[in-house]
């Protein structure tokens, strides 16, 4: 249980094109989705934290014109790389957080996009 | 500052040899404490985590990791480390409790023959 899944794997694209990326919690609810940014060899890098059928909290420095999110549904959210260049290149990573009523509640990872902007 | 350090950002060990992986957070009250692991290109999986009660907590793949308090400490440990388990490894807390998980910069294991 608990899968993500992520679609494309591997997107190239022009420079200037927009890129939409897809986050499906395959067999639970998600009421919270994250998305993530990692370049070679660094960390998970928060950008976004989106709840179902709300506006996407994003973090300090992310471009909320550019990273467009919807999380129009509990198992979907949608990552729009709008007007991409080549420093958007890298790997984008999705998790998913189904609601349990727990102090705290576990996120599922994904396994990731790699967006190559040339 | 609010931060996860991983003071190792590779280390290379003999297949069969023990691993030992450093993590200190610096965050005003004790967060929840995870270990994940990432294989190249894949998404990152949960080895294991900490909570409250016992400062051992055991995982998947033989992974144990043991909180500190005093030292701010989360460190990942293995007996007998397999070549299957080079990947990278991240520490990341959820500070006091909250939702939002942040994370150390990693650590490449390399695993020889």
């Amino acid at each position: 249980g608990a899968v993500v899944s992520q679609h494309p794997s591997r997107v190239i694209c022009k420079s200037g094109t927009s890129v939409k990326i897809e986050c499906r919690s395959l067999d639970f609810q998600a009421t919270t989705m994250f998305w993530y940014r990692q370049f070679p060899k660094q960390s998970l890098m928060l950008m976004a934290t989106s709840n179902e059928g709300s506006k996407a909290t994003y973090e300090q420095g992310v471009e909320k014109d550019k990273f467009l999110i919807n999380h129009a549904s509990l198992t979907l959210s949608t990552l729009t790389v709008t007007s991409a260049h080549p420093e958007d290149s890298s790997f984008y990573i999705c998790s998913a957080r189904p609601f349990t009523g727990g102090k705290y509640n576990e996120q599922f990872f994904g396994p990731g996009t790699r967006l190559t902007v040339l | 500052a609010q931060s996860v350090t991983q003071p190792d950002i590779h280390i290379t060990v003999s297949e069969g040899a023990s691993l030992e992986l450093r993590c200190n957070y610096s965050y005003g009250a004790t967060p929840y404490l995870f270990w994940y692991v990432q294989s190249p290109g894949q998404g990152l999986q949960l080895l294991l985590k900490y909570f409250s009660g016992d400062t051992l907590v055991q995982g998947i793949k033989g992974f144990e990791a043991e909180f500190k308090r005093s030292q701010s400490s989360f460190n990942l440990r293995k007996p007998s480390v397999h070549w299957s388990d080079a990947a990278e490894y991240f520490c990341a807390v959820a500070p006091g409790g909250a939702n939002n998980l942040f994370f150390g910069t990693g650590t490449r294991l390399t695993v020889i023959p």
